[in-house]
């Protein structure tokens, strides 16, 4: 199946600093990725779709100018949570989709601690 | 607004036998996508299996298949032979249809984590 590549997968900064993560579709052009938290034995929740070429859209309470999205080809999207503080902490994963692949692939995840 | 319910925040079974994991959803859609999916400590997320509201026979793959009850609103998964590599937490995910408009993101239940038993 297809492939989808996150990294890194572990991550630990400093408060302050800002962290970028990265996501890439392999072997098919992901015009739409997906970007997704998770605490500690809770489900996933989406925090916004990221369109190749077009501004991101932001699921309610997601605060946009703290976690940076950018699409800018067809295979690869970016996270980047900036000025990170200790309740960014978290799992993040990613996943692509296009209108043709009927399943969601997700990334390997981020594990993103910061001290 | 869609919603998926799974009411096993843990479950255990006996390696080799059999067992379900439960999924009920909501939703005003008349197509949409049904997915399970695992979660090893590792974090990752792996697709298991994929059921179309429209498909007429239950999906199978491997020791994975579906118990798909339309009427019912449920999607349940069921592992047979289970394995130790099996322990995981399995979420249950639904998916618009592509006419509705939305982005295909997934929105997931809660989970159940499962363990299996030497």
């Amino acid at each position: 199946g297809a492939v989808v590549s996150q990294h890194p997968s572990r991550v630990i900064c400093k408060s302050g600093t800002s962290v970028k993560i990265e996501c890439r579709s392999l072997d098919f052009q992901a015009t739409t990725m997906f970007w997704y938290r998770q605490f500690p034995k809770q489900s996933l929740m989406l925090m916004a779709t990221s369109n190749e070429g077009s501004k991101a859209t932001y699921e309610q309470g997601v605060e946009k100018d703290k976690f940076l999205i950018n699409h800018a080809s067809l295979t690869l999207s970016t996270l980047t949570v900036t000025s990170a503080h200790p309740e960014d902490s978290s799992f993040y994963i990613c996943s692509a989709g296009d209108r043709v692949v009927t399943e969601a692939f997700f990334g390997q995840g981020t594990r993103l601690t910061v001290v | 607004a869609q919603k998926i319910t799974q009411t096993q925040p843990g479950m255990f079974v006996q390696e080799k036998e059999a067992v379900t994991l439960d999924c009920t959803y909501d939703t005003s859609d008349q197509s949409y996508g049904l997915f399970w999916y695992k979660q090893p400590s590792s974090g990752e997320m792996i697709f298991l299996i994929y059921q179309g509201s429209y498909d007429e026979q239950n999906a199978t793959e491997g020791r994975y298949s579906l118990n798909f009850q339309k009427a019912r609103k449920s999607a349940n998964l069921v592992i047979s032979a289970s394995q130790l590599g099996d322990s995981a937490m399995y979420f249950c995910a639904m998916r618009r249809p592509i006419s509705s408009g939305s982005a295909r993101q997934l929105t997931f239940g809660s989970g159940t984590q499962l363990t299996v038993l030497p």
